[in-house]
């Protein structure tokens, strides 16, 4: 079956530093790829996607390239802020109506 | 996209009994997914909710643990029977398909927080 793999956290940063977690997945066929952002005690938001193969999908300052030939879909941001510090999850699934996979998500701190 | 709500927002339930969880959404939605989420786990799909028909459960759920009704385009409950201890997780319901806004991409709500003592 479909599975997602996320670099292991957390993550801790200093606020305007550089971020990059890394994500990789197995999947038959071309899903599509997403990355949802869950806050403290909130459900989950869906951060942003992508579709097909070099597709960037972009949201908040966030991106993240659907690469076919690595089977990836890293999500980055130049500058980040204590306000980004949440729990990020990359997801692969949801052609024709079908299950996301999600993978264990990632957890984001950062520091003023 | 389509705004989504659970009720409750969580609970606090005993051994042995059952909680039931609503999931509303303000349009029609195809697809309806439940999701459980353990402390510090991600997230695994429980059932898909079909609407007129029974739920379609995925390996290691079952319905007499999980019941689930889809009464109609815009509304699901989730049943959590005979709880232990470690059912006690973070349930989601999310909803893809056209009225979410897109065909491949679920949104979901707020969440339910259970503990079972």
């Amino acid at each position: 079956g479909d599975s997602v793999t996320q670099m292991e956290g957390p993550v801790t940063l200093s606020e305007e530093a550089f971020l990059t977690i890394n994500c990789t997945y197995t999947a038959t066929g071309y899903p599509s790829l997403f990355w949802y952002v869950q806050y403290p005690g909130e459900g989950l938001q869906l951060l942003l996607k992508a579709t097909k193969a070099d597709d960037k999908g972009s949201n908040k300052g966030f991106e993240a390239t659907y690469r076919k030939e690595t089977t990836s879909f890293h999500l980055e941001k130049g500058s980040v802020q204590v306000s980004d510090s949440a729990v990020y999850f990359c997801a692969a699934g949801g052609t024709s109506y079908g299950k996301l996979t999600f993978g264990q998500g990632t957890i984001l701190t950062v520091h003023p | 996209s389509a705004v989504i709500s659970q009720k409750p927002s969580r609970d606090i339930c005993q051994r042995g009994t059952s909680l039931t969880i609503q999931c509303q959404v303000d349009s029609q939605v195809t697809m309806m997914f439940w999701y459980r989420q353990q402390p510090g786990q991600s997230l695994t799909l429980i059932a898909t909710a079909n609407q007129g028909s029974e739920a379609t459960y995925e390996s290691g759920f079952v319905i007499d643990k999980f019941p689930i009704s889809r009464p109609n385009l815009t509304f699901s409950t989730l049943t959590v029977s005979n709880m232990s201890p470690e059912d006690s997780s973070i349930y989601l319901c999310s909803v893809g398909g056209k009225a979410s806004g897109s065909t491949d991409t679920q949104y979901f709500g707020p969440g339910t927080r259970l503990t079972v003592l």
